[in-house]
């Protein structure tokens, strides 16, 4: 079946560091990709999507590209910031935005 | 306010209780999903509804039920609770018009004591 893979964490930055979380996926024909991030205490918030091969998607700084050649989705972000401090989740959907496969989630602390 | 409302926010039962958890999808949504989410086994999907029917079901056990009514909105029945049915439980709601992604509500903490 489908499946996502992450990076494990936590991953733990100074601020201003640059972020990059590794995501790869297992998928049958061409599903859409996301990230969503929970803050601590809060339910999962959709990040940033991207639902064909080379659709960048970006939000708040962060960024994705899809690469069917590698069936990855990196996250991105130049600057992190402590406001960034989250558990970030990778997943994919059906082209129907059904069936969600989530990964583990990767934890990033940023300290000031 | 994402759209998603679940209630209540927190709970504090015993072991071989039985408790509700309800969740409002946001306005226009049709399918509601129920996740599980504890710290040694992330998001763990349990099940799905849409418009009123069951769709999926994933790691959801006997003693877990869920229902969403006629105004959609939805209830999960969690009944002999044990210790390890401690976690947070999301709903999430889609409407299923193409892949925008899931909104989740805010999520209910269960302490089983």
């Amino acid at each position: 079946g489908d499946s996502v893979t992450q990076m494990e964490g936590p991953v733990t930055l100074s601020e201003e560091a640059f972020l990059t979380i590794n995501c790869t996926y297992t998928a049958t024909g061409y599903p859409s990709l996301f990230w969503y991030v929970q803050y601590p205490g809060e339910g999962l918030q959709l990040l940033l999507k991207a639902t064909k091969a080379d659709d960048k998607g970006s939000n708040k700084g962060f960024e994705a590209t899809y690469r069917k050649e590698t069936t990855s989705f990196h996250l991105e972000k130049g600057s992190v910031q402590v406001s960034d401090s989250a558990v970030y989740f990778c997943a994919l959907s059906d082209n129907y935005g059904q069936n969600f496969v989530f990964g583990p989630g990767t934890r990033l602390s940023v300290l000031p | 306010d994402s759209g998603v409302t679940q209630t209540p926010k927190h709970l504090i039962t015993a072991t071989g209780q039985r408790v509700t958890l309800r969740c409002s999808p946001r306005s226009g949504d049709l399918s509601v999903y129920w996740y599980q989410q504890s710290l040694d086994q992330g998001l763990q999907f349990l099940i799905q509804y849409y418009n009123g029917e069951e769709r999926a079901k994933g790691n959801i056990l006997e003693r877990f039920s869920a229902q969403q009514f006629p105004d959609l909105h939805s209830e999960l029945n969690l009944s002999s609770l044990e210790l390890g049915d401690s976690a947070l439980y999301f709903c999430a709601s889609s409407d299923r018009t193409g892949p925008i992604g899931y909104t989740f509500g805010s999520g209910t903490r269960l302490t089983v004591v």
